[in-house]
């Protein structure tokens, strides 16, 4: 399982754009990229995941080198409400036909008003 | 629309003392389920995840342990407490068709004691 990388914790001001950097230089072939929001004594929320390239949605970007060795989660214009942990997964099919993912320790992200 | 609950949500349980912590999903066939827990302020381990009835993984050897007795349910026991078992316990499902994205239950936080 590839390993995965991203800072502790980071601090942001309400309005501006958040950048989160994971590094996963062990990404196998057929490995997708996925981030996850937890917010406290809930469980994760699936935010976006891709391949390769650029993956956007109606609340984040995702940005992949071709490399693939690292991704970055994009999160325009953060809110209060955007103060959560966010993880990032690599992952595909264990050949068990189930799919392993391993969460790391995330990254704390507090945005300050 | 798939659907996923799990129960108790909330438990304090003594040393020694047995556990069962039950998930069940709707609304799906065949899902791969997961029990993941979560100790304060860490973040999430994958502990069993399951491709079929009767069919159990463990990832980490422990004091746990979990049956699927049924498509859409997975159970997870122990029959002796730790205190190091104190936790979040999160139960998720995807499918084949998802490409790693988690589906996550509301949790149960247990406290050993």
């Amino acid at each position: 399982l590839a390993k995965t990388t991203q800072p502790i914790s980071m601090d942001s001001y309400e309005g501006q754009e958040v950048n989160i950097t994971c590094s996963h230089n062990n990404i196998a072939t057929n490995d997708y990229i996925t981030w996850y929001q937890q917010f406290p004594s809930q469980g994760p929320r699936f935010i976006i995941q891709g391949y390769k390239t650029k993956v956007t949605n109606e609340v984040a970007s995702l940005f992949i080198p071709a490399d693939r060795k690292s991704s970055t989660l994009s999160l325009p214009r953060v809110s209060l409400s955007d103060t959560a942990v966010y993880y990032c997964l690599v992952g595909g099919y264990s050949g068990a036909g189930s799919y392993q993912l391993t969460f790391g320790k995330g990254t704390k992200l507090s945005v300050i008003p | 629309s798939q659907t996923i609950h799990q129960w108790p949500a909330t438990l304090v349980q003594p040393v020694g003392s047995p556990l069962s912590l039950e998930c069940t999903v709707e609304g799906t066939s065949n899902p791969n389920l997961y029990w993941y827990r979560q100790a304060a302020g860490r973040g999430l381990q994958l502990l069993f995840y399951s491709v079929g009835i009767g069919q159990i993984s463990s990832e980490v050897p422990q004091n746990l342990s979990a049956s699927r007795p049924q498509d859409r349910q997975f159970i997870l026991s122990s029959k002796k407490l730790l205190l190091s078992d104190s936790g979040f316990y999160l139960c998720a499902w995807n499918g084949l068709a998802g490409a790693g994205e988690l589906f996550f239950g509301e949790g149960s936080r247990l406290t050993v004691l």
